[in-house]
């Protein structure tokens, strides 16, 4: 079984622009889960997707936003970056959600000049 | 305020003696905890976890332990080896499906 892919992995924009970022489960994971690591931060949790709904959300701005498609993809997006968001991306699929085990990707890594 | 929290940033250990790693909790609502190990460049891989009421929870060489009234817990793993070199994550979560919350990692570096 495939495990869980993130595009692309390495990105660099400039301050004010805009990203996306990609994420595709696990084949049969219907929950996706998007976490922000900095360092010295740890892991910070943004948001949850299941059926294509928000159901958890950290707490970070509404520059962070996400979505899921019907085949449980999803993206997550950061409208006018600022050097902060400088990170590594992380997202995470799990058949139902976080009761059971999150499966990671390798991450995308953002740099914001 | 940092409900998960892992005060040793980095832990060095020869090659077959014990790793323990230690990770301290504030929120007494969790009741279920994970370990997660990460190499550089991939994300992170799930390993063990325990619920609340286990106080031990061990696969293999690594071994979880609860002590829930110090709000305490450790990742044992015995004998360490130099591939077990890696960021060690800890968290937690309330069962009901909440987010995980992560602690901030320790570098645990295995000297062959």
């Amino acid at each position: 079984k495939a495990g869980v892919t993130q595009t692309p992995r390495y990105l660099i924009k400039t301050r004010g622009q805009q990203v996306t970022l990609s994420c595709s489960p696990i084949s049969g994971h219907r929950s996706v889960s998007w976490y922000q690591q900095t360092p010295g931060q740890g892991l910070q949790f943004l948001f949850e997707y299941f059926s294509e709904t928000q159901r958890n959300k950290g707490n970070f701005p509404g520059r962070f936003s996400g979505r899921q498609f019907s085949n449980s993809r999803s993206e997550m997006n950061v409208s006018t970056l600022e050097l902060g968001d400088s990170a590594l991306y992380l997202c995470a699929s799990s058949t139902t959600g976080f009761t059971q085990t999150q499966y990671f990707g390798p991450g995308t890594r953002l740099l914001v000049l | 305020d940092q409900q998960v929290k892992q005060n040793s940033p980095s832990l060095s250990v020869q090659e077959g003696r014990i790793s323990i790693l230690n990770c301290d909790y504030t929120n007494s609502m969790f009741d279920y905890f994970l370990w997660y190990k990460k190499y550089p460049a991939e994300g992170p891989t799930f390993l063990i976890s325990i619920s609340s009421i286990k106080d031990k929870n061990e696969d293999g060489r690594f071994t979880v332990f609860l002590n829930k009234s110090a709000k305490h817990l450790s990742l044992h793993i015995v004998p360490s080896q130099p591939g077990d070199s890696a960021v060690y994550f800890c968290a937690a979560s309330v069962v009901g499906n909440t987010p995980l919350v992560f602690g901030k990692g320790t570098r645990l570096s295995v000297i062959a």
